[in-house]
């Protein structure tokens, strides 16, 4: 049962242009949403996160965004650089502290 | 500064052995959690050890146990491996926030 979709398997981007993925969640307890990147061969790297008092995190030119009543987030890169191109994993936390609900992944590209 | 290391970074067995990985946290974490990674999937919470003690365990049969070493320190051993078992494996240690090592590759023949 996933309760963490990130519907897009892809997606591509021109560099400078603005990137945006995807996540929707079916758990109304989760309360905190992280975006991790992940490049072949290494493990998860933390991203950015936001609490569910939240609708908006911004750090440099990552922005998450939080609609709680349509239980949807997204994560906006501006400008997309090539050096962006990696799967980008949504995940959520239901205050456990430990239980990290992770999405299939959103691989992006950025093209030159 | 050191991150989470993991080994080994791959390994192969066939099926109904069984295999232990091990995993080191940033120094200072005291909490280390395992997940698996199948292909084309995200990461699934497995375990998570918080001052040595079991704080948590995800949908995983018993043949996936976990243990913390004093130095927090852990391994996770699975046994009797199927060829489901194929996945990476990804240790990660916290304090505010979860960091990643680089995984076990393990692949089941």
């Amino acid at each position: 049962d996933q309760q963490v979709k990130q519907n897009s398997p892809s997606l591509s981007v021109q560099e400078g242009r603005i990137s945006i993925l995807n996540c929707d969640y079916t758990n109304s307890m989760f309360d905190y949403f992280l975006w991790y990147k992940k490049y072949p061969a290494e493990g998860p790297t933390f991203l950015i996160s936001i609490s569910s008092i939240k609708d908006k995190n911004e750090d440099g030119r990552f922005t998450v965004f939080l609609n709680k009543s349509a239980k949807h987030l997204s994560l906006h890169i501006v400008p997309s650089q090539p050096g962006d191109s990696a799967v980008y994993f949504c995940a959520a936390d239901e205050n456990s502290g430990y239980a990290l609900n992770f999405g299939k992944g959103t691989s992006l590209l950025v093209t030159p | 500064d050191a991150g989470v290391t993991q080994s080994p970074t791959h390994l192969i067995k066939t099926r109904g052995q069984h295999v232990t990985l091990r995993c080191s946290p940033i120094s200072g974490h005291k909490s280390v959690s395992w997940y698996q990674q199948v292909l084309g999937q995200g990461p699934q919470f497995i375990f998570q050890y918080y001052e040595k003690e079991e704080r948590g365990r995800g949908n995983f049969p018993d043949r996936f146990s976990a243990r913390q070493f004093p130095n927090y320190s852990s391994e996770l051993n699975v046994n009797a491996l199927l060829l489901g078992d194929s996945a990476l494996y990804l240790c990660a240690s916290e304090d505010f926030e979860q960091f990643f090592g680089p995984g076990t590759r393990l692949t089941v023949l």
